[in-house]
């Protein structure tokens, strides 16, 4: 079957621009997760969603990070505007449902370069 | 809140021998999932072995083992056999049961000596 997608693979933008990543999960996979991993750190969930519906932001920056998951399949992460602080590989995953005996799939993950 | 921490960086071995990996977590929940995640340099994470808190039987996957010590907090991870193949960063996660949040560790690079 085919693996999480995600695109582009690296961004660089200036401070205070916008900048947004796609992700299309496994077919059929009703979780999608965006994870951040800034450079030598693991990574952090940003965003959960089920089905279309967000079931966990608590670690989304929302005064600059947005993200929205329409129809339940694809999903889009926007930053507005960018700070240096910024600069990490954003990382999509999926999972059938959202339950720990599931296996999350990863995508390879957008490095974003914030200059 | 969860943590998990990876006390060792770096690690080497040399090809065909055997590492350990360590992580020690914390948590006040008693209901939870442990996993080692393989992140080559594609920067795709891959799964390689998941342990289930209530299982007191340590989860093993072909040439990889871990060590679950859940009065300790502790979760080690024993690759056997190292292949060149294995070089990567390691990294450790915690999840409730209930919802599928990984909580990772800072990472362990694993260098393989040929």
């Amino acid at each position: 079957e085919a693996g999480v997608a995600q695109s582009p693979r690296y961004k660089i933008i200036e401070k205070r621009q916008s900048v947004a990543f796609w992700c299309n999960p496994i077919s059929g996979h009703a979780t999608l997760y965006w994870y951040q991993q800034i450079l030598g750190q693991g990574p952090k969930l940003l965003i959960q969603f089920q089905n279309n519906g967000v079931v966990d932001d608590s670690q989304l920056p929302k005064d600059r990070f947005s993200a929205e998951r329409l129809k339940g399949v694809d999903s889009t992460l926007k930053i507005q505007p960018a700070k240096l602080e910024d600069s990490a590989v954003y990382l999509c995953a999926s999972s059938i449902r959202r339950s720990s005996d599931t296996e999350a799939f990863f995508g390879q993950g957008t490095r974003l370069t914030v200059v | 809140a969860q943590t998990v921490t990876q006390s060792q960086p770096e690690m080497s071995v040399q090809e065909a021998e055997t590492v350990t990996l360590s992580c020690t977590y914390d948590t006040s929940e008693s209901d939870y999932y442990l996993f080692w995640y393989k992140q080559p340099p594609s920067r795709q994470m891959i799964l390689v072995i998941r342990q289930e808190a209530y299982k007191q039987q340590n989860a093993t996957e072909n040439r990889f083992s871990v060590n679950f010590q859940k009065a300790a907090k502790s979760f080690s991870l024993k690759i056997s056999d190292s292949q060149l193949g294995d070089a990567a960063m390691y990294f450790c996660a915690y999840s409730s049961r209930g919802a599928q949040k990984l909580v990772f560790g800072q990472g362990t690079r694993l260098t393989i000596n040929p």
